[in-house]
């Protein structure tokens, strides 16, 4: 089966500019997630969409971060206006949705932002 | 607050060598702890899922711990080769539905021909 698709792959901007990054899940899978991982870090979840729904967004900059995942499927994530911060390689993963069992998490290729 | 340690940070091995990393979180309440491997430009791949009950997995060469009371896991690469150089991430799964993953901050690993 096909993995999660990530795009695009790099993007430079300069700072107070807007990005959009697009994730394509695992066919059938019904979580998907947002991860930003800034160079030397493990990644930290931005979002969590269960189906259409957001599950967990705790970690999500509101103020210039968003997330939408129309019908269920493909998902975008939006900054704007950027911050040199931002800069950091932005993963997609998804998962199946079983009650009362461990759903793996695949992950795609990742998006490598830099802010300049 | 979940918080997940890695040490070490980045570590040089000869080929051939056994070698062990290690991963420590501050909540035992887990559900689960997965080890990952990240190669340069590519996502994550999972290598070893270790369920809270259980106290270590194996695949091959690699066999991964882990002792919830302590708050530790190792993975263990055994007979280390070039190829098994890559930065291995843990993370550990919450309790839930969300089984949302905290990671540590990954050990660089390069074994050297």
């Amino acid at each position: 089966e096909a993995g999660v698709a990530q795009s695009p792959r790099y993007k430079i901007i300069e700072k107070r500019q807007s990005v959009a990054f697009w994730c394509n899940p695992i066919s059938g899978h019904a979580t998907l997630y947002w991860y930003q991982q800034i160079l030397g870090q493990g990644p930290k979840l931005l979002i969590q969409f269960q189906n259409n729904g957001v599950v967990d967004d705790s970690q999500l900059p509101k103020d210039r971060f968003s997330a939408e995942r129309l019908k269920g499927v493909d998902s975008t994530l939006k900054i704007q206006p950027a911050k040199l911060e931002d800069s950091a390689v932005y993963l997609c993963a998804s998962s199946r949705y079983r009650i009362s069992s461990y759903n793996e998490q695949f992950f795609g290729p990742g998006t490598r932002l830099t802010v300049l | 607050k979940q918080e997940v340690t890695q040490i070490p940070a980045a570590l040089s091995v000869p080929e051939g060598e056994n070698l062990v990393l290690n991963c420590s979180f501050t909540d035992s309440a887990i559900y689960n702890l997965q080890w990952f491997r990240q190669d340069p430009g590519k996502g994550l791949t999972s290598l070893l899922l270790i369920q809270s009950s259980q106290r270590e997995q194996t695949s091959g060469r690699l066999n991964a711990s882990l002792d919830k009371s302590s708050g530790r896991s190792t993975l263990y690469i055994a007979a280390s080769q070039p190829g098994d150089s890559a930065t291995y991430l843990c993370a550990v799964g919450g309790e839930g539905g969300a089984q949302k993953l905290v990671f540590g901050q990954g050990t660089r690993l390069t074994i050297n021909p």
